[in-house]
């Protein structure tokens, strides 16, 4: 099994472009997660999905920001106008069952830095 | 705001000694686990213990959960280089919170060889 893989690795870009993020999960784990780390809040949940249908999205931060599961092997986080406070690492993770209650498989990040 | 806290910040001690990271939260959980991050890396499972347990083992690691305190110990024994990494807890509660996981702010764990 390749893990949870996110694409870009590493994205550079101004202000104000829009930005997005892609994650393939663990094939057949039905929950998927994005979280977002920066040094000062640490490591924040943004949303999550069950079965492609997103539960919870308390943690997007605002309109800026969206997340799709078109299917279950494919997401999305799009950032757009960004701005350069959105510069952190954003991880994908994935699990079989709620994350309640089996452990959460985190691919290896994106780091976005918003100049 | 973040649901454990981790205690020491930053550790550093020598190759083969123990080191030990502590864990405390707020609310009721019905798990907690710990992760490992290595510098650029994403996070890696270490170990779930469940509310109803006190202890669990895994190889080299050994986690204590005392629900009374809204506590946990990480250990790590005979510790080596390679465990240098950042080490986080993360709770989960049950209820209408089931989906949500909450790291705290971690450990940075440095093994001098």
């Amino acid at each position: 099994d390749a893990g949870v893989i996110q694409s870009p690795r590493h994205e550079v870009t101004e202000m104000g472009q829009e930005v997005t993020l892609r994650c393939k999960p663990i094939s057949g784990h039905d929950y998927l997660f994005w979280y977002r780390q920066t040094m000062m809040r640490g490591l924040e949940l943004l949303i999550y999905f069950n079965n492609n249908v997103p539960i919870d999205d308390s943690g997007m931060p605002e309109d800026r920001f969206s997340a799709k599961m078109p299917n279950a092997s494919f997401s999305t986080l799009k950032i757009q106008p960004s701005e350069p406070r959105d510069s952190a690492v954003y991880f994908c993770a994935s699990s079989f069952g709620g994350q309640g209650a089996t452990p959460l498989h985190f691919g290896n990040g994106t780091r976005l830095t918003v100049t | 705001s973040q649901q454990g806290e981790e205690d020491p910040q930053a550790l550093s001690i020598q190759e083969g000694e123990n080191a030990t990271m502590n864990c405390s939260y707020k609310t009721s959980i019905n798990n907690l686990q710990w992760y490992r991050q290595n510098s650029g890396r994403g996070l890696v499972h270490l170990i779930l213990i469940r509310s109803n347990e006190r202890e669990k083992h895994s190889g080299r690691l050994r986690v204590t959960l005392d629900t009374s305190k809204k506590s946990s110990s990480l250990l790590i024994t005979a510790s080596r280089a390679a465990d240098t990494a950042s080490y986080f807890c993360a709770t989960g509660a049950g209820g209408t919170s089931y989906g949500k996981l909450t790291f705290g702010q971690g450990t940075i764990l440095t093994v001098h060889p």
